[in-house]
C-alpha cells in the first residue's frame, strides 16, 4: 500500500539558510499535518492543511512558511535556520472520514550547523 | 485545551512479560479519540492501537490492548509477552474535534525490555 512519502529523509544547513521539506501525502488522503520533534521531545504541531486549505496553525515560526499544491504534496518551506531548528519533522496525512486514518511518513531529519 | 500526560519516562520490562504504560489526558471535548504510536530509534512513527471515545470496548490490536476508563481520563497501553523489538519511546496521542483535529502528543515513555 502507498504510504506518505517525505523527501529528504535527511538534511544538513548551515544557520541563516533556507530549507525546503517535501511530502507526498496518501492519494485520496484530503488533509496534511507537519510536526515537529525535538531532541528527546515529543511531535509538535506545526500546520495543516485540509483541500490544499490551511486549516490550523500550532507553534510554527514566522521563518517557516507551508503550503499544499494542487497535487496534494506539501512543502515546509523554513528560512533564517537557527540551530534549535534541528529536529525530526514529521509530515502526516489523513482522511477525514476515517477517525483514526492518521499515517506518518518516515521523517525529515534536520540538522543546522 | 487538551493535555496528554505519561508520567513514566522510563520502564524496564522482562521479555515475554507484560507491561503497562501509563497515558492519562484532558479535554473537554465529548468526541475524541486516543492513540498509541511506537517510535524505535530509526525514529519512524509506528501507529499500534486505537480508541475512540464512543466505543465501549477496550480496543485491542494483537499483542497491543488499550486500557480505556473514561471517568478516570486514562488510556493505558497494556503490550502481553513483550520481545526485545518492543524496546522503543511510545507515545499516547489524542485527537480532539474542537481542536481541529490534530494530533496531541504527551512526552513519551522510553521502553527497554532485558533478555
Amino acid at each position: 500500500a502507498a504510504g506518505v512519502i517525505q523527501s529528504p529523509r535527511h538534511l544538513i544547513k548551515e544557520k541563516r539558510e533556507t530549507a525546503t521539506l517535501k511530502c507526498y501525502p496518501i492519494p485520496r488522503h484530503d488533509t496534511v499535518y507537519w510536526y515537529q520533534q525535538g531532541p528527546g521531545q515529543d511531535p509538535q504541531f506545526l500546520i495543516s492543511f485540509y483541500e490544499k486549505m490551511q486549516s490550523d496553525k500550532g507553534s510554527i515560526p514566522d521563518r517557516f512558511s507551508a503550503q499544499q499544491f494542487s497535487d496534494y504534496h506539501s512543502e515546509l518551506n523554513m528560512s533564517s535556520l537557527e540551530l534549535g531548528d534541528s529536529a525530526l519533522y514529521f509530515c502526516a496525512s489523513r482522511d477525514t472520514g476515517v477517525d483514526y486514518g492518521y499515517t506518518f511518513g518516515s521523517g525529515t531529519r534536520l540538522t543546522v550547523v | 485545551a487538551q493535555k496528554i500526560t505519561q508520567t513514566q519516562p522510563g520502564m524496564f520490562v522482562q521479555e515475554k512479560e507484560a507491561v503497562t504504560l501509563d497515558c492519562t489526558y484532558d479535554t473537554s471535548d465529548q468526541s475524541y479519540g486516543l492513540f498509541w504510536y511506537k517510535q524505535p530509534s530509526s525514529g519512524e512513527m509506528i501507529f499500534l492501537i486505537y480508541q475512540g471515545s464512543y466505543d465501549e470496548q477496550n480496543a485491542t490490536e494483537g499483542r497491543y490492548s488499550l486500557n480505556f476508563q473514561k471517568a478516570r481520563k486514562s488510556a493505558n497501553l497494556v503490550i502481553s509477552a513483550s520481545q526485545l523489538g518492543d524496546s522503543a519511546m511510545y507515545f499516547c496521542a489524542m485527537r480532539s474535534r474542537n481542536a481541529g483535529n490534530m494530533l496531541t502528543f504527551g512526552g513519551g515513555t522510553r521502553l527497554m525490555v532485558k533478555p
